[in-house]
């Protein structure tokens, strides 16, 4: 069974720029996690998606940040325009069904790093 | 106060050693407790799960959990350095629809 992906693994941007991430998850999953997770903290949950819907993107600072996953696959998360407080790993996550108790498996994040 | 407290090491134990990670939470509503393992510049996995009250077994590694004192504790048994990771405790569950992590504790297995 093929893994969560995500690219790009790294970015670099100065402040004020855009940047999008990308996110495949794993085949027949239903529920997508976009979490951001600072150095030395846990990761945050984002936006979660339910098929191509959104369930909860109550910590998604929407005034920056953006997100969508047309025909319930693939997802985008933006960021326009960053600020330096936005440095983190953006995680990508899926399960099967979206329920708290179902196991989420995560890609490997895009580090990101804001000059 | 955090809804998830968890002490951040780093911890570093020689090879073979007993480990024990703790996680503390206040939010009496949580049913889900998860611990993930997340290498250096990998994504986290699922390592234990348990619901409710308990322990959990699985070859090294035990997971219990006290909710009258809601304390969560994950135990490796005959650490090896391939255990050196961060390892996140996530509870959910109740009203919480979505898993809150703790912030992890780095931990290293000497050899």
């Amino acid at each position: 069974e093929a893994g969560v992906a995500q690219s790009p693994r790294y970015k670099i941007i100065e402040k004020r720029q855009s940047v999008a991430f990308w996110c495949n998850p794993i085949s027949g999953h239903a529920t997508l996690y976009w979490y951001q997770q600072i150095l030395g903290q846990g990761p945050k949950l984002l936006i979660q998606f339910q098929n191509n819907g959104v369930v909860d993107d109550s910590q998604l600072p929407k005034d920056r940040f953006s997100a969508e996953r047309l025909k319930g696959v693939d997802s985008t998360l933006k960021i326009q325009p960053a600020k330096l407080e936005d440095s983190a790993v953006y995680l990508c996550a899926s399960s099967f069904s979206g329920l708290v108790d179902q196991p989420q498996h995560f890609g490997d994040g895009t580090r990101l790093s804001i000059l | 106060q955090k809804e998830v407290e968890q002490d951040p090491g780093p911890l570093s134990v020689p090879e073979g050693a007993i480990v024990s990670l703790n996680c503390t939470y206040s939010n009496s509503a949580f049913q889900y407790f998860m611990w993930y393992r997340q290498y250096s510049r990998k994504g986290p996995e699922l390592l234990m799960y348990t619901y409710s009250s308990g322990n959990k077994e699985d070859g090294r590694f035990t997971a219990q959990v006290d909710k009258s004192s809601k304390y969560i504790s994950l135990f490796i048994r005959d650490s090896q350095p391939s255990d050196s990771a961060t390892y996140l405790c996530a509870m959910g569950g109740g009203s919480a629809r979505q898993l809150t992590f703790g912030s992890g504790t780095q931990l290293t297995v000497l050899p």
